[in-house]
This record gives C-alpha cells, structure tokens and sequence, in this order.
C-alpha cells in the first residue's frame, strides 16, 4: 500500500537534546512538508520540500532543521533551540509543491518534554 | 490577510442532522479551498475542496458551498452519522502557490 510512515509515533526529549523525527513516503511524490498541530490551532508550517536536495522554510522554522537527500525522504530535526517542542508533528506529501494538490498525510508523531 | 478564520470550534449534532461548518478569508486572490477530515491520531485527510467558478460542490453526504461576494464558505454534512465525528479543518490559498492557510479546525462529535 503507498502512503507515509512517520515514526516514531511518541517521541521524548530531554532538556538540550536534539531528536530526529523519520517521514517516508512511497507515494513517488515529488513535494513533502513538515507541519506541526497544537490543541485548538490549525497546522502550521516549518518546512517544505518542492524537489530533492532542495527545501523551504515555512512560518515557523526557527529551533528546526530538516534533510531531503531522497524523494522518499524528509526528516525532520528538533534542536534544543526550539523551547517549546511539545506538539503533534505531521509529515505529508503532494504529487507536485503546489497548494492545490492533495496533500497526503502520515499518522503522526507526538513529541513530548521529559 | 492571510487568515481563515473558522467556526465554531466545537459541535455537537444529532444522528441525522446537518452538520455546518463556517469559514472565512480576507485574501481575494485565493482560490483554491479544500476541506480535510482528521480522525484522533492521525493525520487529516482530504475530503473535498472547491474552486470559486462554482458555488456548490457536493460529494455524497458532504456538500461545500461557496460565496465569493462574503469571501465564505461552508461545508455541510447531510444526514450525520456517529463514523462523521472528526475534526474538520478549512484550508484557503491562492492557485499554484505551495502553502495552505489553514483554519483552527472544528471538533464535532455526533450523538447516536
């Protein structure tokens, strides 16, 4: 079945630690994203691919840092200068880096502070 | 400008009734605007979307309505059933741009 595997799906960080969160796809689509969803509030940015090797920052990128040295792969790196890492982080993907794709999601990671 | 402003954060419907859920935008050149479903622990996932040459676009039980002149639009759930209780979540952009601009999402749960 295609789709994206995100792993894993709960994740703890301790103080100055930078973790690493996996998005693989096999959809071979071009375009991947990186969004973050707190309680209450829409998904929000911080980074998208549009082609391998290439990526954006989106609204919010700062403490974050991301790879895209394959199609099927976009990690995603929260580094101990994001203050605030507790949400739930979500990978998707599209055919093409256009909004008016559908963008297909994974399951998510959850990122907790220990 | 760059906001979609959704409503209401929260719904509780009956089995059967019609759920509405409201969404609002200031920016005129957007003109793409899907709707995704989000269940528990997982990732939202597209459920239909709607460009502005048409007023109404209805898929089964789902149907978005579009009203260009208020900058609204509305998705409808016909007929609600208890497997409907997600969160839902507008999304605007402009056409061929790379980023939605989401709304807050709206949880609704409908009671058997």
């Amino acid at each position: 079945d295609g789709g994206i595997t995100q792993s894993p799906k709960y994740l703890f960080r301790k103080e100055g630690q930078n973790v690493t969160l996996s998005c693989e796809q096999n959809l071979n689509h071009d375009a991947m994203y990186w969004y973050r969803q707190d309680p209450g509030q829409g998904l929000r940015l911080i980074y998208y691919s549009q082609i391998v090797n290439d990526f954006q920052k989106g609204d919010i990128a700062e403490g974050y840092s991301v790879s895209r040295e394959k199609k099927e792969s976009f990690p995603l790196t929260v580094t101990s200068a994001q203050k605030n890492p507790t949400a739930f982080y979500l990978c998707a993907s599209s055919a093409r880096g256009y909004s008016n794709q559908p963008q297909h999601f994974g399951d998510g990671t959850r990122l907790s502070i220990l | 400008q760059q906001q979609v402003k959704q409503s209401p954060q929260s719904l509780i419907v009956q089995k059967g009734g019609i759920s509405i859920i409201n969404c609002a935008y200031e920016n005129t050149a957007f003109d793409y605007f899907p709707w995704y479903q989000q269940f528990p622990g997982k990732g939202p996932a597209l459920l239909i979307a709607i460009r502005p040459d048409v007023s109404e676009k209805k898929e089964g039980r789902f149907t978005i309505s579009f009203n260009k002149s208020a900058k609204q639009f509305s998705l409808h759930i016909m007929d609600s059933q208890p497997g409907d209780s997600a969160t839902y979540f507008c999304a605007a952009s402009p056409d061929s741009n790379y980023q939605l601009i989401w709304g807050a999402g709206t949880k609704l749960i409908i009671k058997p």
